[in-house]
């Protein structure tokens, strides 16, 4: 099946500092999602990407569809506690395979040290 | 309510019990998946429903596990003969991807999970 590969495995940061993170595969995917899951919570979306180069920002959020359509990346800057969880890059194929289509990585977390 | 709602929140049982879980989805959404977290990892795919009916059932551990749907709506993920291994979180999450004229997006509303453990 199709995998994704996701790094860093974990951060430690301080506050204050611009985070970044990635997903890659061998795999070609028509859509690159990023899901945060705060602690006892389930995940939830955070961006969605949809065209291969497509630069998108939410806050200070920023994640880019990369143009090979085989990887993503995700930027947090100027991190504050609430940034504190798991987040997983995911990749969605029109071609099927998993559930729907639907490949997540293993999750970066991150870790705020104050 | 407005999301994706599981019960019981938390499980504990002794091993070899059998062990129901429980998913009501959002109204009107049409897919359901069920995934499986374990202590600090990553989100395993167990079982997906397009209405009630599962195409792809590839997921599940072992024949120990099994997921019905109903009325296209609320779902029950059952293990049976639970083993420590068992284990986790379980979450469920919802979409609309199937619905006329809703494509496949990835957005999946995921609920808060439900503890396993077994002792």
């Amino acid at each position: 099946g199709q995998q994704l590969n996701q790094s860093p495995q974990s951060m430690f940061i301080q506050e204050g500092e611009d985070v970044s993170m990635n997903c890659t595969s061998s795999s070609i995917f028509n859509t690159w999602l990023w899901y945060k899951q705060d602690p006892g919570e389930g995940p939830v979306l955070l961006i969605a990407l949809y065209k291969a180069g497509e630069l998108t920002s939410n806050g200070r959020l920023t994640a880019q569809f990369g143009i090979t359509r085989k990887d993503s990346f995700l930027n947090i800057s100027a991190s504050i506690p609430s940034d504190v969880g798991i987040y997983f890059c995911a990749g969605l194929s029109y071609s099927g395979g998993g559930a729907d289509g639907l490949t997540f990585g293993k999750g970066t977390h991150l870790i705020i040290q104050p | 309510g407005a999301g994706v709602s599981q019960s019981p929140s938390n499980k504990v049982t002794e091993k070899g019990k059998d062990v129901e879980l429980r998913c009501d989805p959002i109204s009107g959404h049409t897919a359901l998946y069920w995934y499986r977290q374990s202590l600090g990892q990553g989100l395993e795919f167990l079982i997906y429903f397009q209405g009630n009916s599962a195409p792809d059932k590839s997921g599940l551990p072992s024949d120990r596990f099994s997921a019905e749907r109903t009325g296209g709506s609320v779902s029950t993920l059952t293990i049976q003969r639970t083993q420590q291994e068992d284990s986790a979180v379980y979450l469920c999450a919802s979409s609309l991807v199937g619905l006329a004229g809703y494509a496949n997006t990835g957005e999946l509303f995921f609920g808060e999970g439900s503890r396993l453990t077994v002792l």
